[in-house]
């Protein structure tokens, strides 16, 4: 089954402003990590939040948790066209390896220049 | 380091043909990881090993799926028979143990079976 689910599945925006993608998830984890890929390549690792942790950054993204509500969300502020790119979050599961990492679909970021 | 690399790139076989899919993952990282993306599923994790000996092969499809890991620096996916349901992008991704799974992905190898 789908551990992480992101949301919208596709953003259009322009060049200069913030997109922010939401990830929902069904069950405890340890940590939460989103990911980036480009159309025909793999993915690259963006940023890490841990459970116990509420807020994160890392230059122009900033990515949030909120475990009671199984929910995180990725902020990337001032776009630009090279931020084009699938996005995707992966969970692990709290009760079984931190290794063992489930994707959710993506969402699909079309920043127009 | 060159990063994670998998060959072929791109793959085209006909239905009932043995493929063979294959990874070096960063020298010095001791977990390597095979997933599958296609449209409709996703990315999928398929299998994967800890100093070369597998973990989890849950996610393996079906009997006609198989891995290995001989050494630390190669490992193989083999499909065989080839179905045209296979045709998706194979990812191998390694990762070492404290890095807390930040998974270093290979470029991926295109499938397409006729």
């Amino acid at each position: 089954s789908q551990q992480g689910e992101e949301d919208p599945q596709a953003l259009s925006i322009q060049e200069g402003e913030n997109a922010t993608m939401n990830c929902s998830y069904k069950t405890s984890i340890n940590n939460l990590q989103w990911y980036r890929q480009n159309s025909g390549r793999g993915l690259v690792h963006l940023i890490l939040i841990r459970s116990n942790e509420r807020e994160k950054h890392s230059g122009r993204l900033r990515v949030t948790l909120d475990t009671s509500k199984k929910s995180s969300s990725l902020l990337i502020t001032a776009s630009r066209a090279a931020d084009t790119a699938s996005y995707f979050c992966a969970t692990d599961s709290s009760g079984g390896s931190n290794y063992k990492l489930t994707f959710g679909k993506g969402t699909l970021l079309t920043v127009n220049p | 380091d060159a990063g994670v690399i998998q060959s072929p790139r791109h793959e085209v076989t006909e239905m009932g043909q043995e493929v063979t899919l294959r990874c070096k993952p960063i020298s010095g990282h001791d977990y390597l990881f095979w997933y599958r993306q296609t449209m409709m599923r996703g990315l999928e994790l398929l299998i994967y090993f800890n100093n070369n000996v597998p973990i989890d092969d849950s996610g393996m499809p079906e009997d006609r799926f198989s891995a290995k890991m001989p050494n630390a620096s190669f490992s193989t996916l083999k499909i065989q028979p080839s179905e045209p349901r296979d045709s998706a992008v194979y990812f191998c991704a390694s990762s070492w143990t404290s890095s807390y799974n930040e998974q270093f992905f290979g470029p991926g190898t295109r499938l397409t079976v006729l």
